[in-house]
């Protein structure tokens, strides 16, 4: 088992709707959880961050965080076309911080 | 405002030569990364260094070594290049050690090795 999952897509949803972007992890001590979005041929870049149970909002993104069941995701609100891009999950454990794969995400017009 | 600032952009080497990748960081960051980026494989951590002095093997160090010159600057040497060694590396630096704060990282190099 991988030690961060995610679907590598492509995730395809219309403009304006909501998009869902998920992601597991294996070592139940994670503290750490960090969402980058990464255009193709750039750098990744901080979306957010999240550390405790629950929702965190930050304007048309809310990162959600479920330890018990081992996943966090990413709700991307009114989805727009500049939103296409590769989602990397990033988890914390055992004092390491590992990626996933990533979700590519297209935003249909 | 530069943060993350990486050199060169682009390379082509031959299988056998040298080059070094650099990095600079501008926030006054104490731990720095060099990650690589393969098609299916994500980011994998070649290198980091939790503060200055100090520098630590990753998942993939083999045919890589690694020099924190400073509290800015992190270097990248690969001493004889292999075509396995072609990919996109990324420099990234964090306020504080591995996984407590985020990543802010460079614009990358695209290393060809033929």
């Amino acid at each position: 088992q991988k030690e961060v999952e995610q679907n590598s897509g492509p995730l395809s949803v219309p403009e304006g709707a909501i998009a869902s972007l998920n992601c597991t992890y294996s070592d139940r001590g994670s503290q750490s959880f960090f969402w980058y979005r990464q255009y193709s041929g750039k750098s990744p870049e901080l979306i957010m961050f999240i550390y405790s149970n629950g929702d965190k909002e930050d304007g048309r993104f809310t990162a959600q965080l479920n330890k018990a069941s081992q996943y966090v995701s990413l709700l991307i609100r009114d989805s727009q076309p500049s939103d296409s891009a590769t989602y990397l999950c990033a988890v914390t454990g055992a004092q390491k911080l590992v990626f996933g794969q990533g979700t590519r995400l297209t935003i249909n017009p | 405002n530069a943060g993350v600032t990486q050199t060169p952009k682009f390379q082509v080497l031959k299988t056998g030569q040298s080059m070094t990748l650099q990095c600079a960081q501008d926030m006054n960051h104490n731990s720095m990364y060099w990650y690589r980026q393969d098609p299916g494989m994500g980011l994998r951590l070649i290198y980091y260094s939790a503060s200055e002095g100090t520098t630590d093997k990753g998942e993939v160090p083999n045919g890589y070594n690694v020099s924190r010159l400073n509290k800015r600057e992190f270097s990248l040497r690969l001493e004889s290049a292999a075509p396995s060694q072609t990919s996109v590396y990324f420099c990234a630096s964090s306020e504080v050690g591995q996984g407590n704060s985020p990543l802010h990282f460079g614009n990358g190099t695209r290393l060809t090795v033929t």
